[in-house]
């Protein structure tokens, strides 16, 4: 079935760098934008990223630009997102998305940064 | 950046009664194509969000007939009705004509 599976959070401190991945089952991969959306706890939804079919073209949230880096691999069916120098307000769960309307999400992976 | 606003933050329906969401956004969300990218989603406590509507007013496959989008240039409005218990969670409406956002979230709750 239809399936996209996070992994990679952690328990981070500030500064730090973490590596998520996205992987995707079920449908072909790369027929579709994917987007990173993430949930700090007991917030709303913020979109993080997205790339298109072949990762040529990416757009970042202002908060996050020149410290995280989003790529695809579509001969592994996989999403990745590189967080580097990471902040207290980044802790979230982050979840994968499929397509333009993200129609099929993941169960997400919960970051963590402190101290 | 596009800002959608969403009224109410929290309401409280009895089983059985209609319930209406709105979602205003700072600019237009009509594109050239005829399309208005504006979307809603459920997300259910403990769950990660899932996809109501598509383009204002399209269910996607599966969703209940219940639930209808409407609305047009920058007010959008959520109906549900006929509310299910099934149906509590927050409703998230978000926008993809400029890059994405999402809304603030209204919480649903059954009376």
């Amino acid at each position: 079935q239809v399936q996209l599976v996070e992994s990679g959070g952690d328990l981070v401190k500030p500064g730090g760098s973490l590596r998520l991945s996205c992987a995707a089952s079920g449908f072909t991969f790369s027929d579709y934008y994917m987007s990173w959306v993430r949930q700090a706890p007991g917030k709303g939804l913020e979109w993080v990223s997205y790339l298109n079919y072949n990762g040529s073209i990416i757009h970042y949230v202002d908060s996050v630009k020149g410290r995280f880096t989003t790529s695809r691999d579509n001969a592994k069916n996989s999403l990745d997102l590189q967080m580097n120098s990471l902040r207290v307000d980044d802790t979230a769960v982050y979840y994968c998305a499929r397509g333009v309307k993200m129609d099929v999400w993941g169960k997400g992976t919960t970051v963590t940064v402190s101290s | 950046d596009v800002v959608l606003t969403q009224t109410p933050l929290t309401l409280s329906v009895n089983p059985g009664q209609s319930a209406s969401i709105s979602c205003k956004s700072s600019r237009s969300l009509l594109h050239s194509d005829g399309k208005t990218y504006l979307y809603w989603y459920l997300q259910k406590p403990g769950q990660s969000p899932q996809l109501l509507m598509y383009e204002l007013s399209s269910r996607l496959s599966g969703v209940p007939d219940r639930f209808s989008g409407s609305g047009a240039e920058t007010e959008f409005t959520l109906k549900i009705s006929r509310v299910e218990t099934e149906d509590v969670g927050v409703y998230y409406c978000m926008q993809a004509l400029s890059l994405y956002s999402f809304g603030q979230g209204t919480k649903l709750e059954i009376k």
